[in-house]
C-alpha cells in the first residue's frame, strides 16, 4: 500500500523551515527519503530503520515513529538548493522485497 | 566512480512497436530495480533483480513488459506492442544489496514517448 505524503506542495522563502510527513497504514521496517530535482534522477537523503538506526546525510534531519507508522523530514533554514520533489519510500518488513514510494511533496524555495 | 547509466535517454516510438531500455548499474551492486514515473507522479515499482534472478515480477503492468539481467550487471526492460499509456520516464536503480538497509542509486532515466 502506497504511503501518503503531506503536504503535496509547499512554497517557502529562503531561510524558512519545512516539515514533510509520510504516513503508512501498515507497520514499517524502514523509511527511505529521496529528493528529485526537475528532470533529474532521485537522490538518496536518508534511511530510518526500526529501532532507531539512521543512515544518511549529516545535514538532513528526520524522525521515524514506528508506533504511528509515520516519518517526518525536517528542512531547516532552507536554501534555494533544497527545491525539488521529496519522496518517501517504505519498506514494510525485513523480508519485503521492494520500496513503495509515496506520491511526493513538491518543495519550492524562493529568494 | 561511475554511477548508474541508462540508454537511450529519450525514445520516441509508434504505438504497437517494441522497445528495449537498458540499464548499467554501479559495478558490484547486486540488486537492481526498475521503476516507472508518469508525468508529475511518484515512482511505481516494476521489478527487481537480486543477481540475475527476478523474485518479484508483481509490479509489471502487463505481459507486454519483461525484463532480464545478465552477468549480474546490465539489465534490459522490454515493452512489446507499446501503447500510449506506456509513455513515462523509466528509471533504473541499483544498490549494494537488496534490503531495507541499502540506499538506491538512480540512473537518469529513459523518457519514452509512444505516439
Amino acid at each position: 500500500q502506497q504511503p501518503v505524503q503531506s503536504p503535496q506542495a509547499v512554497i517557502l522563502r529562503e531561510g524558512e523551515d519545512a516539515v514533510i510527513n509520510c504516513s503508512s497504514s501498515k507497520a514499517l521496517y524502514s523509511v527511505h527519503w529521496y529528493r528529485q530535482k526537475h528532470g533529474e534522477a532521485p537522490v538518496f537523503l536518508m534511511i530510518l530503520l526500526k529501532g532507531g538506526e539512521q543512515k544518511g546525510h549529516e545535514k538532513i534531519s528526520a524522525s521515524f515513529n514506528e508506533k504511528k507508522q509515520q516519518s517526518s523530514l525536517y528542512l531547516t533554514a532552507s536554501q534555494l538548493s533544497y527545491s525539488g520533489t521529496y519522496f518517501c519510500g517504505t519498506w514494510e518488513d525485513q523480508g519485503a522485497q521492494k520500496l513503495v514510494f509515496g506520491q511526493g511533496t513538491r518543495l519550492t524555495i524562493n529568494p | 566512480g561511475a554511477g548508474v547509466s541508462q540508454s537511450p535517454s529519450n525514445k520516441v516510438t509508434e504505438k504497437g512497436k517494441d522497445v528495449e531500455l537498458r540499464c548499467d548499474p554501479i559495478s558490484g551492486h547486486t540488486a537492481l530495480y526498475w521503476y516507472r514515473q508518469r508525468l508529475g507522479q511518484g515512482l511505481e515499482f516494476l521489478i527487481y533483480f537480486q543477481g540475475n534472478s527476478a523474485p518479484d515480477k508483481s509490479g509489471l503492468p502487463s505481459d507486454r513488459f519483461s525484463a532480464e539481467r545478465t552477468g549480474e550487471s546490465v539489465s534490459t526492460l522490454t515493452i512489446q506492442r507499446t501503447q500510449q499509456e506506456d509513455s513515462a520516464v523509466y528509471l533504473c536503480a541499483s544498490s549494494l544489496a537488496q534490503g531495507p538497509y541499502n540506499e538506491q542509486f538512480f540512473g537518469p532515466g529513459t523518457r519514452l514517448t509512444v505516439l
